[in-house]
């Protein structure tokens, strides 16, 4: 069975632009969240999305946003891109929502010149 | 209180030998406690993880060691091979958290 997938692999931006990130989740996994990972440290939350419905959110300003969509694909989005953005971002899915068993993707390598 | 804090920050082990982790956490409504292993360019991959109602778990090479008491828990990995040389993340996660909480990480080295 297929993992957790995330497209692009990498991408990079310039400070001001916006960028989409997508996710697909495992078959039967029908609650998805989003990470970002900084060079050196542990993921930090950003969202957590079950049936399509934002059920928690961390720290990050209004400018990252995202979606679930009825197949339970996910989309990050993160507007007017600041040099910090540049992370790992990282899909994880999960059986029911805020599921211990969380399953990473490979992630996206976003970077913000 | 919803930190993790996670110990040593880089670890250089000899192969065969033994690799030991630690982690602690404040927050007592943590009832999921997951260790991840993550390579160069990859995302995190799930370990093995433990729950507050026992104090040990095993699988394979790698053992979970639970201190509710303490709020501390650690992961060994025994008989350590270079291709366990990855950085580990400890994590925590509760009801109604919605989310895991992560260690700052550790990146471990096994020497040939």
């Amino acid at each position: 069975d297929a993992g957790v997938t995330q497209s692009p692999t990498h991408l990079i931006k310039t400070r001001g632009q916006h960028v989409t990130l997508r996710c697909s989740p495992i078959s039967g996994h029908k609650s998805v969240s989003w990470y970002q990972q900084v060079l050196g440290q542990g993921p930090q939350f950003i969202f957590q999305y079950y049936e399509k419905e934002e059920r928690g959110r961390g720290n990050f300003p209004d400018r990252f946003s995202a979606r679930q969509f009825p197949n339970y694909s996910s989309e990050l989005n993160v507007n007017a891109l600041l040099l910090g953005d540049s992370a790992l971002y990282l899909c994880a899915s999960s059986l029911v929502s805020g599921g211990d068993e969380q399953y990473f993707g490979p992630g996206t390598r976003l970077t913000v010149t | 209180q919803q930190q993790v804090k996670q110990s040593p920050q880089s670890l250089i082990v000899q192969k065969g030998g033994i690799s030991i982790i630690n982690c602690a956490y404040e927050n007592t409504a943590f009832d999921y406690f997951p260790w991840y292993q993550q390579f160069p360019g990859k995302g995190p991959a799930l370990l093995i993880a433990i729950r507050p109602d026992v104090s040990e778990k095993k699988e394979g090479r790698f053992t979970i060691s639970f201190n509710k008491s303490a709020k501390q828990f650690s992961l060994h990995i025994m008989d350590s091979q270079p291709g366990d040389s990855a950085t580990y993340f400890c994590a925590a996660n509760g009801r109604g958290f919605q989310k895991l909480v992560f260690g700052t990480g550790t990146r471990l080295l096994v020497s040939p």
